[in-house]
């Protein structure tokens, strides 16, 4: 179906406040990543489900940081207690990962801004 | 763990001339894939090209091309025949392959080539 869509498209918070970014993959894709890109930098790797698990969180910064995938379709991205350096993109992937399709596809985008 | 190096923060090119753009990597693994991707500026990633590491012919897509040496670690993009649209930011990326072990199969990137295509 349609590609991978994030909501919202921009977010402002007042450090302290608590986030949550959502996330809608492709229709089918059992892979989902969550990917946070810095200003002028390449995206960083954040965690990685297979379905509603949660294969892999190696990447969130802090105990702060919180994803879920309660039924293996969309995905939610929660920051607590937002920090300033926690501004960036938020990037999310999904693939279906098998045979040759590997391919990650991307959505837009959640830009975060922490004042 | 694997790195990624883009060596090159900024380049330009006249329309409708080449263009290459550099990418350097680091892995212990033997299998893996390696893609580029083009970030154009307020929208989103989209895939470029790709390269399965076992693979010697290098991939092509239409005026897009690479030059990968497996031995070298080097994996570089060429872009023919230089188009306004091709103006964007390009991320080479690693992912080790499917079935080789453990580890989940998360992107590695660079940090970016910056591409201005000038009329």
């Amino acid at each position: 179906g349609a590609g991978v869509s994030q909501s919202p498209r921009y977010k402002v918070a007042k450090r302290g406040q608590d986030v949550a970014l959502r996330c809608d993959p492709i229709s089918g894709h059992v892979s989902l990543f969550w990917y946070q890109q810095a200003l002028g930098q390449g995206p960083e790797f954040l965690t990685y489900f297979q379905n509603e698990a949660q294969l892999d969180k190696s990447g969130l910064p802090s105990d702060r940081f919180f994803a879920e995938r309660p039924e293996g379709s969309v995905s939610t991205l929660k920051i607590q207690r937002t920090q300033q350096e926690d501004s960036a993109v938020y990037l999310c992937a999904s693939s279906f990962l098998a045979g040759r399709d590997y391919e990650q596809y991307f959505g837009p985008g959640t830009r975060l801004t922490v004042t | 763990a694997q790195t990624v190096t883009q060596s090159q923060p900024e380049m330009s090119v006249q329309e409708a001339e080449t263009v290459t753009l550099s990418c350097t990597y680091d892995t212990s693994e033997n299998n893996y894939y390696l893609f580029w991707y083009k970030q154009p500026p307020s929208r989103q990633m989209i895939l470029v090209i790709r390269q399965e590491a076992y693979k010697q012919q290098n991939a092509t897509e239409n005026r897009f091309s690479v030059n990968f040496q497996k031995a070298a670690k080097s994996f570089s993009l060429k872009i023919s025949d230089s188009q306004l649209g091709d103006t964007a930011m390009y991320f080479c990326a690693f992912m080790k392959a499917l079935y080789s072990g453990a580890g989940s199969y998360q992107l590695t990137f660079g940090k970016g080539t910056k591409l201005s295509v000038i009329p």
